[in-house]
């Protein structure tokens, strides 16, 4: 099992371009959630989901969308970039009744 | 909303010598509060979880964190420090029941001297 995977692992976009990130896992995990990963700051959510077409905010959600049409899917979307999405992002998966979350290797996004 | 504090941004001990990680959540008691540790370039593993069955928790590597109610703390410890734990640690706690809405601490980097 690959468990949590995160496509692509680096990334360069410049300011205003979109692109999509994408998380992929094969738990069959009900929770799936994307957080940003800054210096001096832990992780923040930006947006999580429960099941499949159910999707809600985080902490820190602008300038991003997501969608979940499938259980093994949660891409996390920027429609236009900008240098202040420069992060590392993370995407995680949990069980509807575990007490645990699974981590992906992250996406490393510079905005330039 | 729950929020998570990590005192020391970066912490430096001597091979050999006790590590502690100091975490301290809000007032109100979390479902569950854990610490993962990120070694560079990778994701976050899961070192321990409390989940309200023994205050006590041990985790892997030697690892281990005591919840305390009185002090709204859940410190890491571990007896003695070795290179391969020189990492970043971050302590989390759920938000509503789960594991899907976690908090994070800020982070603190271990670094373990020879």
């Amino acid at each position: 099992n690959a468990g949590v995977t995160q496509t692509p692992k680096f990334q360069v976009l410049k300011t205003g371009q979109s692109m999509t990130l994408q998380c992929a896992q094969d738990m069959n995990h009900e929770y799936m959630s994307w957080y940003r990963q800054d210096p001096g700051m832990g992780l923040r959510l930006i947006h999580y989901s429960v099941g499949a077409g159910i999707t809600d905010q985080g902490e820190v959600p602008n300038g991003y969308n997501v969608s979940r049409s499938t259980t093994e899917d949660f891409p996390l979307r920027l429609l236009s970039a900008a240098p202040s999405q420069t992060s590392v992002y993370f995407c995680a998966t949990a069980g509807r009744f575990g007490t645990e979350a699974f981590f992906g290797q992250g996406t490393r996004l510079t905005v330039v | 909303a729950q929020s998570v504090t990590q005192l020391g941004s970066h912490v430096s001990v001597s091979e050999g010598a006790l590590v502690l990680l100091r975490c301290n959540y809000s007032s109100s008691v979390p479902p569950y509060l854990f610490w993962y540790v990120q070694y560079p370039n990778q994701g976050l593993q899961l070192l321990l979880k409390y989940t309200s069955a023994a205050t006590l928790v041990k985790g892997i590597n030697g690892f281990e964190a005591e919840f305390k109610k009185s002090e709204t703390s859940f410190h890491l410890t571990k007896p003695s420090a070795h290179m391969s734990d020189a990492a970043e640690y971050f302590c989390a706690v759920s938000e509503g029941q789960g594991a899907q809405k976690l908090v994070f601490g800020q982070g603190t980097r271990l670094t373990i001297n020879p």
